[in-house]
């Protein structure tokens, strides 16, 4: 029973353009959402996050957007560079529980 | 930033072995630690959680003593996989949270240990 899906196992962008990561959902007790990124022979490294009182939170490049209707949130890069080709892993979690659900994982490749 | 450490990094035993895989926090005090395990391709997925001084809460579908896990100190836990199968090869991957913090963006994560039981 897979909680979280990533159902895009790779995607590959030109560098400047905008990459776009989904991630759904199928709990409705999930109140938090993160994304992390892993690049090879590390651990994951968080990225952003995002709280299920809000639609939209952005950092720099990195934009979150959660659509809890449709129990859907994606990553938006942009715009995207090499150096941002790595796994990125959407992850959720409950109100009052101490753990993470993740996803499977997106491979981005970013070429110039 | 702050680094969690795992040794080792990889690691190949026979079958009916135990394996010791320690997770360390080199620069902040981690009261709570987690342990994961990842299958090729397939998601993380969270074995148990440790708290610094009493025993640790596994999972659903965890077998608590074949994956014995102790954390005795708040910079260390490990993780023993005990009599290990082939079906115990896996990606084990821990996490670290700061004490100084509850967000999930203070947890911070290992590289990752490579367990192969032939």
């Amino acid at each position: 029973d897979q909680q979280v899906k990533q159902n895009s196992p790779s995607l590959s962008v030109q560098e400047g353009r905008i990459s776009i990561l989904n991630c759904d959902y199928t709990n409705s007790m999930f109140d938090y959402f993160l994304w992390y990124k892993k690049y090879p022979a590390e651990g994951p490294t968080f990225l952003i996050s995002i709280s299920s009182i809000k639609d939209k939170n952005e950092d720099g490049r990195f934009t979150v957007f959660l659509n809890k209707s449709a129990k859907h949130l994606s990553l938006h890069i942009v715009p995207s560079q090499p150096g941002d080709s790595a796994v990125y892993f959407c992850a959720a979690s409950a109100e009052n529980t101490d753990k993470l659900i993740f996803g499977t994982g997106t491979r981005l490749q970013v070429f110039p | 930033g702050a680094v969690v450490s795992q040794h080792p990094s990889w690691v190949i035993c026979k079958s009916g072995t135990s394996v010791k895989i320690e997770c360390r926090s080199l620069d902040f005090q981690a009261t709570t630690m987690f342990w994961y395990r990842q299958f090729p391709k397939q998601s993380l997925m969270l074995m148990a959680t440790s708290n610094e001084g009493s025993k640790a809460t596994y999972e659903q579908g965890v077998e608590k003593d074949k994956f014995l896990i102790n954390h005795a100190s708040l910079t260390l836990s490990t993780l023993t996989v005990t009599s290990a199968h082939p079906e115990d090869s896996s990606f084990y991957i821990c996490s670290a949270r700061d004490q100084a913090g509850y967000a999930w963006d203070t947890q911070y994560f290992g590289p990752g240990t490579r367990l192969t039981v032939l």
